[in-house]
C-alpha cells in the first residue's frame, strides 16, 4: 500500500507569491493534517482536516489555508510568502482524528528567496 | 498546552554501541509516538506507545504514563540509526494534534 505522498518534493519561490501544496493520506485514513518544521526545530502544527471538516488550527497566520477533498486529499495553501515562511511542511495522515497513530508523508521543502 | 522536552539534545556514539534516550512531558497523554527524522526530512514511525513497553528489533520504547516519561532505547548501534529522533504527544488530553519534543540528534560513528 502507498504512504502518505505530497506533492512537490521541493519548491522556491519569490516573496509574495503564493504556494499551494498537496497531500494524498494512506487509502482508508480520513483525517490529515500539515505541520511546518523549520531548521533545527521540531514540526509544528498547522491544520487538521477530517471528514473534509476543519477540527483544529494551530498558531499561525492567516495567510495560511487548507482544504480536504471527497476523496481525503488536501491542500495547503500560502499567500503572501515571507523569508520566513521557508520550512519543510509535512502532511499526516491517520484513520480517526483522535486516538490513533500518525503516519507522516516525505515532505515538501519550500524555499521563499 | 503540553510541554516536551528531549533529551540529551547531542549523542556521539560508535558503531556497536548501545543508547537511551527520554522524553518528558508536562500532562497526561493517551498517546505518545517516537519517529526518526532521516537526513532526507522523512519522518519514519518507530513506536505508537501510550504505555507499556515494546520492541522491535533492535529497538525497544517504554512510557511510564504515569509519570510523564517515555525512553527509547537503541542497541548495537549502526550508522543508519544515525539522524534525529522525535518524541510527540496530543496538543492535550484526546487531542491529536501532536506537539513535538525538541528531537535528539544522534550521531554513529563507524
Amino acid at each position: 500500500d502507498a504512504g502518505v505522498t505530497q506533492s512537490p518534493t521541493h519548491l522556491i519561490k519569490t516573496r509574495g507569491q503564493q504556494v499551494t501544496l498537496r497531500c494524498s493520506p494512506i487509502s482508508g485514513h480520513k483525517s490529515v493534517s500539515w505541520y511546518q518544521q523549520v531548521l533545527g526545530q521540531g514540526p509544528q502544527f498547522i491544520f487538521q482536516y477530517y471528514e473534509k471538516e476543519e477540527r483544529g488550527r494551530g498558531n499561525f497566520p492567516d495567510r495560511f489555508s487548507a482544504r480536504q477533498f471527497p476523496n481525503y486529499s488536501s491542500e495547503l495553501n500560502v499567500n503572501a510568502l515571507l523569508l520566513g515562511d521557508s520550512a519543510l511542511y509535512l502532511c499526516a495522515s491517520s484513520i480517526l482524528w483522535v486516538n490513533t497513530e500518525a503516519f507522516f508523508g516525505q515532505g515538501t521543502r519550500l524555499t521563499v528567496v | 498546552g503540553i510541554q516536551v522536552e528531549q533529551s540529551p539534545p547531542d549523542l556521539i556514539l560508535q558503531e556497536g554501541a548501545n543508547s537511551t534516550l527520554r522524553c518528558n512531558f508536562s500532562d497526561s497523554v493517551n498517546n505518545l509516538q517516537w519517529f526518526h527524522q532521516n537526513p532526507w526530512g522523512q519522518l519514519i514511525n518507530l513506536f505508537y506507545i501510550p504505555s507499556g513497553t515494546k520492541q522491535n528489533g533492535r529497538l525497544s520504547a517504554t512510557t511510564v504514563a504515569t509519570e510523564r516519561y517515555s525512553l527509547l532505547y537503541i542497541s548495537s548501534s549502526q550508522t543508519t540509526d544515525s539522524g534525529v529522533y522525535f518524541c510527540a504527544v496530543p496538543h492535550s488530553y484526546g487531542n491529536e494534534k501532536l506537539t513535538f519534543g525538541t528531537g535528539t540528534r544522534l550521531t554513529i560513528i563507524p
